[in-house]
């Protein structure tokens, strides 16, 4: 399994371009989020999923844009990127949204926005 | 609504010292707690869990960590450091009963030195 895999590695915007996010996961994980991680901030939640066709609002959701078509894939867009959503930001899964399962975290984007 | 305080945003020990990484949470229904570490330019790797039965929870890379109902606390403990424990390390927390997603405090970095 090549478990939660995230593209791009890195990315860099002008302000006001729009781009996406892809997330994968390849375990039949009903559960995905996107987290972003700014220094001293941990992790916040931006949206999430509790399966195909159902998404909503995490802690910090405005500017962005999820939808999940299949269980597979969760990609997040950015409909017009501002300097403030420079961050690095994390796909993870589970297997189901009761609380004790553990979350798998793919290894991240970091996106630049100038 | 629930939140996690991790004390200390930097730890610093020597190699062969104690690590003690502290983290308290506010929860007004039992918790489930997690201890994530991230190494440098990766994505976050489960170090331990508590869900549910012996409150003394025993992780990957002989880390530990107890919980304590009455402290609402949750603190990370090694025995003796080593160099590849330097990393960032994050407190979360999640509702049992309402299956949310996890919360997370906002990191310690533990810096290890010889």
């Amino acid at each position: 399994n090549a478990g939660v895999t995230q593209t791009p590695k890195f990315q860099v915007l002008k302000t006001g371009q729009s781009m996406t996010l892809q997330c994968a996961q390849d375990m039949n994980h009903e559960y995905m989020s996107w987290y972003r991680q700014d220094p001293g901030m941990g992790l916040r939640l931006i949206h999430y999923s509790v399966g195909a066709g159902i998404t909503d609002q995490g802690e910090v959701p405005n500017g962005y844009n999820v939808s999940r078509s299949t269980t597979e894939d969760f990609p997040l867009r950015l409909l017009s990127a501002a300097p403030s959503q420079t961050s690095v930001y994390f796909c993870a899964s589970s297997y189901t949204n009761r609380g004790r399962n553990e979350q798998f975290f793919g290894p991240g984007t970091r996106l630049t926005v100038l | 609504a629930q939140s996690v305080t991790q004390l200390g945003s930097h730890v610093s020990v020597s190699e062969g010292a104690l690590v003690l990484l502290r983290c308290n949470y506010s929860s007004s229904v039992p918790p489930y707690l997690f201890w994530y570490v991230q190494y440098p330019n990766q994505g976050l790797q489960l170090l331990l869990k508590y869900t549910t039965g012996a409150t003394l929870v025993k992780g990957i890379n002989g880390f530990e960590a107890e919980f304590k109902k009455s402290e609402t606390s949750f603190h990370l403990t090694k025995p003796s450091a080593h160099m590849s424990d330097a990393a960032e390390y994050f407190c979360a927390v999640s509702d049992r009963e309402a299956g949310t997603a996890l919360i997370f405090g906002k990191g310690t970095t533990l810096s290890v030195s010889s």
